[in-house]
């Protein structure tokens, strides 16, 4: 089983829509985790970062950590063809840079 | 955030060769790391770079196949040695500023050996 557990997609959407972007973990002892977008030929941009369980808003975007069910969320509000991209979920212990990443979710909106 | 760059952005090279790859970071940074990122496939951490001392690697990954240097707080390079075709992958240099925060990543190298 890996540590992190991701849809790869693609998930395909209308302009508009909320898209609700999810993975799972078995690792109990992880406490910090990242949504980070990476576009074609691009290198991963951090989108989001959270500590523990709770939710984390920044403009159209929604992180949620439910340590409880070992999930992990990233909601994108009113979804934009520019946020077609592929989105990798990221966590990590507690004292460590090594973050173990999810294979990565491929969005598209559709104009 | 600092701004990372990657030298070369892709490269196609030879099996059996060795291809040398440069990160350049803007600002001075307390960690440097490498990852891999194969087609299908999450990144993978290949090390971390240390100033001044032998890079740390993860499981799977060897000196030999992977040395690294750091010279200083905003530079590092990675080699890949002996190039197979199963070395074709995304090379990604990536720093951490701080303890137990967010890492920020270059614009990756791509590396193709034919």
């Amino acid at each position: 089983q890996k540590e992190v557990e991701q849809d790869p997609g693609p998930l395909s959407v209308p302009e508009g829509a909320i898209v609700s972007l999810n993975c799972t973990y078995s690792n109990s002892a992880f406490q910090y985790f990242m949504w980070y977008r990476q576009y074609s030929r691009k290198g991963p941009e951090l989108l989001m970062y959270t500590y523990s369980s709770g939710n984390k808003e920044d403009g159209r975007f929604t992180a949620q950590v439910d340590k409880s069910s070992k999930y992990i969320s990233l909601f994108i509000r009113d979804s934009q063809p520019s946020d077609s991209a592929t989105y990798l979920c990221a966590a990590t212990t507690s004292g460590t840079y090594k973050y173990i990443f999810g294979t990565g979710t491929r969005l598209k909106v559709l104009a | 955030s600092a701004v990372i760059s990657q030298k070369p952005s892709r490269d196609i090279c030879q099996r059996g060769t060795s291809l040398t790859i440069q990160c350049q970071v803007d600002s001075q940074v307390t960690m440097m790391f490498w990852y891999r990122q194969q087609p299908g496939q999450s990144l993978t951490l290949i090390a971390t770079a240390n100033q001044g001392s032998e890079a740390t690697y993860e499981s799977g990954f060897v000196i030999d196949k992977f040395p690294i240097s750091r010279p200083n707080l905003t530079f590092s390079t990675l080699t890949v040695s002996n190039m197979s075709p199963e070395d074709s992958s995304i090379y990604l240099c990536s720093v951490g500023q701080g303890l137990y925060t967010e890492a920020f990543f270059g614009q990756g190298t791509r590396l193709t050996v034919v």
